[in-house]
């Protein structure tokens, strides 16, 4: 199994749609756990930490399950520049580093 | 917002040949880490270095890497003989108290295009 699992997608919708990603992790002393947003070729960039209460930060949307092993993402009203994929990144809280998951790519059409 | 400055941004190489990947961190960062990502594959931890030395390092970062910080504000990544298979986007990031706390959030570098001929 693989450590942090996500959904390649892509996922294509329209402009103002809600799109939901989800993840998976393996280890379930994992520790932290972030949504970070990567363009085409670019560096990754934290979207937002995910913590078990949930949070949320404007159209964003995140979820901690623990019992589950999962976590989520809702983007709510899509615009175009949405479009980039999303990694699932998990700390497993032993060693200083940070496991990516493979990324969801998402597509907003106008 | 500060950043993490890498260099170069591309670097083409042949097999066999040394290169050296330069970044420097954020300045008051303590932390300091390399990533890569091969292209359509995801982002693997290299190795994190702190108060001069290697904390952690993975399975990839083999007797053919090395990092130093050798005058403060630079952090390199060296690759002695380069693979074919080493040809990816080299990240660096940093961050001032590690992971686990309250000020874990990675900084991450633009990444230098490493390609292997």
């Amino acid at each position: 199994r693989k450590e942090v699992e996500q959904d390649p997608g892509p996922f294509n919708v329209p402009e103002g749609a809600t799109v939901a990603f989800n993840c998976t992790y393996s280890n379930s002393a994992s520790q932290s756990f972030f949504w970070y947003r990567q363009d085409c070729r670019k560096e990754p960039k934290l979207l937002m930490s995910v913590y078990s209460s949930g949070n949320e930060d404007g159209r964003f949307t995140a979820q901690l399950n623990r019992a589950s092993q999962y976590i989520s993402l809702l983007i709510r009203d899509s615009k175009l520049s949405d479009s980039a994929t999303y990694l699932c990144v998990v700390f497993k809280g032993a060693g200083n580093m940070l496991t990516f998951g493979g990324g969801t790519r998402l597509m907003v059409k106008p | 917002e500060p950043e993490v400055t890498q260099t170069p941004s591309h670097q083409v190489t042949q097999m066999g040949q040394e290169v050296i990947l330069r970044c420097v961190p954020i300045s008051n960062h303590l932390y300091f880490y390399w990533y890569r990502q091969i292209l359509g594959q995801k982002v693997e931890f290299l190795v994190s270095f702190y108060n001069n030395e290697i904390s952690e390092k993975s399975e990839i970062f083999d007797d053919q890497f090395s990092v130093e910080r050798p005058d403060g504000s630079n952090f390199t990544l060296k690759i002695r003989s380069t693979k074919l298979e080493d040809s990816a986007m080299y990240f660096c990031a940093s961050n001032r108290d590690g992971l686990g706390g309250t000020n874990e959030k990675l900084f991450f570098g633009s990444g230098t295009q490493l390609s292997v001929l």
